[in-house]
This record gives C-alpha cells, sequence and structure tokens, in this order.
C-alpha cells in the first residue's frame, strides 16, 4: 500500500520569508510523480507544483520549489518570499498505477503579516 | 467557464436518505475520480472511471456507487446514508490515467448526514 505521511500539522511564516512544508512517501510503483496542491479557505484543490519521480532536478514553479530525496523517499516544498495569499492547507500527495492519488493528512500554513 | 462543476454544493439529509451529486467536466477529459475529505482533512481516493473501466478503492462500501452517462459526467450515488458520510466530497478530471497526469478538481460538495 502507497503511504504519504505530513508531519507538521501547522507551519508559521512570516510574510516575505521562506519556509519549507515537510513530507515522506513510500510506495512500490516504480514509476511515480509526486505532487503538492494547496487548499484554500474556499477549499479549491489547486495544483501548485509535480515532481517526476525518474527526473534527478528538482522542479520549481516561481517561489515554490521542491527538495526530492528520491533514496530517503522525501519531498520538501519550499515557499520563498511568502505572501498572506499563501496560507492555505498544502497537500504532499504520490500517485499509483491509475493516476490515483494518495493524499498525507495536510499541513496548515499561517503567514503573518 | 467551470471547468469541474459539481451540484450542489452543500447537501443536508437524514440518515438512512439515498442521494446524489452530480459531477461534470468540460476540459474534455476522459478520466474522472471522486475523493472524500473527512473532517481532519484527510483526503482519500474513492473512485477512478476511464472508458468505461471503473476502479474501486477496496475501502469504499458498496452503498456508494459511482455512475457516467458520459465522459463528461461521473455521479455519485449514495444510498442509506449513514452519519460517517458526513464529509465534503470533490470529484476531479484528468486527460487519461497515465502517471502524473495533472487532475484537476471542482469545488466539493459538502454532505452533511443528521
Amino acid at each position: 500500500a502507497q503511504t504519504v505521511t505530513q508531519s507538521q500539522p501547522e507551519m508559521s511564516v512570516q510574510e516575505a520569508e521562506t519556509v519549507t512544508l515537510s513530507c515522506t512517501y513510500d510506495t512500490s510503483e516504480s514509476d511515480y510523480y509526486l505532487f503538492w496542491y494547496k487548499q484554500p479557505p474556499s477549499r479549491q484543490m489547486i495544483l501548485v507544483i509535480r515532481q517526476e519521480a525518474y527526473k534527478q532536478q528538482n522542479a520549481t514553479e516561481n517561489r515554490f520549489s521542491v527538495n526530492f530525496q528520491k533514496a530517503a523517499k522525501s519531498f520538501s516544498l519550499k515557499i520563498s518570499d511568502s505572501q498572506l495569499g499563501d496560507a492555505a492547507m498544502y497537500f504532499c500527495a504520490c500517485n499509483n498505477a491509475g493516476n490515483m492519488l494518495t493524499f498525507g493528512g495536510g499541513t496548515r500554513l499561517m503567514v503573518k503579516p | 467557464d467551470t471547468a469541474v462543476s459539481q451540484t450542489p454544493k452543500y447537501l443536508v439529509t437524514q440518515m438512512g436518505n439515498d442521494k446524489s451529486i452530480k459531477c461534470e467536466q468540460n476540459l474534455g477529459h476522459d478520466t474522472m475520480y471522486w475523493y472524500k475529505q473527512d473532517s481532519k482533512k484527510f483526503l482519500k481516493i474513492m473512485f477512478s472511471y476511464n472508458n468505461k473501466e471503473l476502479i474501486i478503492n477496496e475501502t469504499v462500501p458498496n452503498r456508494f456507487s459511482p455512475k457516467s452517462p458520459d465522459k463528461a459526467h461521473l455521479n455519485l450515488h449514495i444510498n442509506s446514508l449513514e452519519l460517517g458520510d458526513s464529509a465534503v466530497y470533490f470529484c476531479a478530471s484528468s486527460l487519461g490515467l497515465a502517471g502524473g497526469r495533472e487532475q484537476f478538481f471542482g469545488p466539493g460538495t459538502r454532505l452533511t448526514v443528521l
């Protein structure tokens, strides 16, 4: 069975600072993808960033980047220059064959002005 | 235009009733999913549906049944509702089943069973 673990239920960051959200996973798939989704209070799920497991290069999307450590099965999300609009629940996820997502328990990110 | 829409957004009903949640996507996708988010925000896959092939998460009770009249729609029927079914249900879609295909989510339906 696939598992995804987010060990930080809540995180807080000062506006304009950098914060890192942690995620570890376990999967028996040889070919898989990892994702970070954002869920603001509106509850809409928004894809933040995606990483292909066979790619060594870490994915980046503007202020968002990941630190993918395949051997350690770790996939952390770094948010630079944090903005008030970044406040949300963040979910780490891994897909299985059939593209169904297994999600972690989420990390609530608070951004202080 | 909303890419993935769900109706209703809120549903309050009594225990034992049967209810349906509708999902429609206008993205031209051929794969659709249902996820359940419980009160602790934990998200879990329930089904995926692609070209008439249904993949069911083994933990989903058979009171839940997805029905797809066409590729753009995947409705969720729930029979004999129980208190534990209270949750937010998300529909999602993607283009194909290939790994890594981005899933686009609907706004969610909050189901409350009294």
